[in-house]
């Protein structure tokens, strides 16, 4: 299947500073990629979508300006956490779905993002 | 709305006995059908996939699943578990009509007893 690599695997940071995220699709081209959050025991939910060259879309709680998402190229996509705070650690795992659309999306690692 | 639900939180099993994980789910469209493997602190597993067809998918890790759409249900299956199959699974939903983005359930932990 498709690789998706996340960069980092971990991070922490202190409270106030940003953290990016960066999600890249290895051997295809992701037109689509999706940002979910994991917290503690809990299921994965959706943060937002993007799409190559354009804005992402955000789901419904989840605020814009905080959580910065980029989508430049079809292999890059890159999640950033400004002035981050304890209740934004948590498992980002990013997503791409390839030109073909089939309809499979494929995960990277996830990045474990903790804020002191 | 598109929902997902997976009754059994947790649910434990021995070692060699059968296994039955339940997913049903709410969708205005036709849906694509997915179950993941999650080990503590690591990425999501694919196990199977449905998209169409026959409605009895096998995966890998000996897994199976079926569709039945009657039953909105997507329950997975496995003859004989193995003590490495102790993980959280989660199925998932997607359909072209809403850009392929999954909907999770909550997750099922499966323990298995020696």
């Amino acid at each position: 299947g498709a690789v998706v690599s996340q960069h980092p695997s971990w991070v922490i940071c202190k409270s106030g500073t940003s953290v990016k995220i960066e999600c890249r699709s290895l051997d295809f081209q992701a037109t689509t990629m999706f940002w979910y959050r994991q917290f503690p025991k809990q299921s994965l939910m959706l943060m937002a979508t993007s799409n190559e060259g354009s804005k992402a879309t955000y789901e419904q709680g989840v605020e814009k300006d905080k959580f910065l998402i980029n989508h430049a190229s079809l292999t890059l996509s890159t999640l950033t956490v400004t002035s981050a705070h304890p209740e934004d650690s948590s498992f980002y795992i990013c997503s791409g779905n390839d030109r073909i659309n089939t309809g499979e999306l494929f995960f990277g690692e996830g990045s474990r993002l903790t804020v002191l | 709305a598109q929902s997902v639900t997976q009754p059994d939180i947790h649910i434990t099993v021995s070692e060699g006995a059968s296994l039955e994980l339940r997913c049903n789910y709410s969708y205005g469209a036709t849906p694509y059908l997915f179950w993941y493997v999650q080990s503590p602190g690591q990425g999501l597993q694919l196990l199977l996939k449905y998209f169409s067809g026959d409605t009895l998918v096998q995966g890998i890790k000996g897994f199976e699943a079926e569709f039945k759409r009657s039953q909105s249900s997507f329950n997975l299956r496995k003859p004989s578990v193995h003590w490495s199959d102790a993980a959280e699974y989660f199925c998932a939903v997607g359909a072209a009509e809403y850009g392929n983005k999954l909907v999770f359930g909550a997750g099922t932990i499966l323990r298995v007893k020696s």
